[in-house]
């Protein structure tokens, strides 16, 4: 089976850098993802890692350990419309994701 | 707007009722997914289809019935639903089974 861990919830204020950490146990491992979800949305890509190391995409980056089982988002130059609940998801051979159970992100002005 | 569209927004229904939830994505993806969100838990996987094909049921109760009659729509069917079915019911789709995934907005549910 699959599990994974991520803190339920983050509160951080605007302009500030914040960092949501993802582990997970898996018996099958093709890619860790990120994905962003606002209230009433539905959940948006941010991010795949499928190898360690440090990918970014503007103001977002992800960060993978496959030997940790880790990895990690980072926020930087928060901004109030970035208050969100963020997933992590293990993808397996057959891109069947099991997601984390969010964190929340709060932005503060 | 991803691209994935899904009907009802909202959706009532009693314990003996029959109905249907439809998902139709217009980006040319092979594969197609149905999710359930509950409150305070993870997403959970519910069916896969690849190219028209189930390939995944998560040991998901009978009385949620899948239909794929094309790799554009994806159907739901629904009956004699418990109030713990009360949940969004989110629908994704992607390229090759694999990569990044588009979901569409969600039916909320309520079973009465």
């Amino acid at each position: 089976g699959q599990s994974l861990e991520q803190p339920s919830e983050v509160t951080a204020v605007e302009g500030a850098i914040v960092q949501i950490n993802c582990t997970y146990q898996t018996s099958g491992f093709y890619g860790l993802s990120w994905y962003q979800q606002h209230d009433g949305g539905a959940p948006t890509f941010l991010s795949y890692n499928a190898l360690d190391g440090l990918e970014e995409t503007g103001r977002f980056s992800s960060f993978l350990s496959r030997s940790d089982s880790y990895g990690y988002l980072l926020l930087q130059e928060l901004q109030m419309k970035d208050s969100a609940s963020y997933f992590c998801a293990v993808g397996n051979a057959g891109n069947m994701l099991t997601f984390g159970g969010g964190t929340r992100l709060m932005v503060k002005p | 707007e991803t691209g994935v569209t899904q009907t009802p927004r909202h959706l009532v229904m009693g314990m003996t009722n029959k109905k249907s939830l439809k998902c139709e994505q217009h980006l040319g993806h092979n594969a197609m997914y149905w999710y359930k969100q509950s409150a305070k838990k993870p997403l959970e996987l519910m069916f896969v289809y690849s190219l028209e094909e189930r390939v995944e049921n998560n040991s998901v109760p009978s009385r949620f019935s899948p239909e794929c009659p094309n790799s554009s729509h994806l159907f739901l069917h629904l009956h004699t639903l418990q109030p713990e079915d009360s949940a969004l019911y989110l629908c994704a789709s992607s390229q090759d089974w694999g990569g990044e995934q588009f979901f569409g907005p969600g039916t909320r549910l309520t079973v009465l």
